[in-house]
């Protein structure tokens, strides 16, 4: 059972928006604590999608966009493409816990 | 650029111990903390451990703590993580990861991975 809760499954057909959802509660998100996603893609090490809620690393496509509100936040990527489809994860601080904690990870399909 | 290479992993009995290297090139070592994430088959990402730039501050999952110990070694850019009892639940690919001084903290460098099997 992860702190943070992703849906374990999203999809959308190429050229379509779709977001992924992390709900936390008010020890990690809604305690003020930035929200960070990551993509996996099969058999590779997670790579930094989204830092700091809505920040984007240089080379990450302007198609990915973060959001915070409240407990929750939300990752939305814009013009799917093909590549999209792979595992992202939603990581935040936890202070009851006095850990970093991820969320259970979500698995995007591209139809 | 960041490297992150790790090492150590391997088959080990239950109750074993493993010790797992990471080194680091590519940035300035002591100003970042570092840790280590796991993935078991098919699961999620799961913070083990981490510590600070200095040294001096260590954080561990409550799954591991007293059994597993992190350290860094300065004059070799290396970043440890000794494993001791280990368990059947243990099995996964332990990732090297630099926390990043950007907003949040994020980890913006990670190493490919080692992979640690505890069986009999």
């Amino acid at each position: 059972q992860s702190v943070l809760t992703q849906p374990p499954s999203v999809s959308g057909a190429p050229g379509q928006r779709v977001t992924i959802s992390c709900t936390g509660s008010s020890s990690n998100i809604g305690a003020g604590y930035d929200v960070h996603w990551y993509q996996q893609l099969p058999g590779t090490a997670p790579k930094l999608l989204i830092y700091g809620n809505t920040n984007r690393p240089s080379g990450v496509p302007d198609r990915f966009s973060g959001s915070k509100s409240g407990t929750s936040a939300s990752l939305a990527i814009t013009g799917l493409q093909a590549e999209d489809e792979t595992d992202y994860y939603c990581q935040s601080y936890d202070i009851s816990l006095s850990i970093w904690v991820f969320g259970g990870g979500t698995k995007l399909t591209v139809l | 650029e960041v490297q992150l290479l790790e090492s150590g992993g391997g088959l080990v009995q239950p109750g074993g111990s493993l010790r797992l290297s990471c080194a680091a090139s590519g940035f300035t070592f002591s100003n970042y903390a570092m840790s280590w994430v796991r993935q078991a088959p098919g699961k999620g990402l799961e913070l083990v451990s981490g510590i600070s730039g200095s040294g001096d501050m260590t954080h561990y999952a409550d799954s591991v703590k007293g059994r597993f110990t992190i350290s860094r070694d300065y004059s070799k850019n290396t970043v440890f993580l000794q494993m001791n009892s280990l368990r059947a639940e243990d099995t996964a690919v332990y990732y090297c990861a630099k926390q990043d001084t950007l907003t949040g903290y994020p980890w913006s460098g990670w190493g490919q991975g080692t992979l640690v099997t505890v069986s009999s």
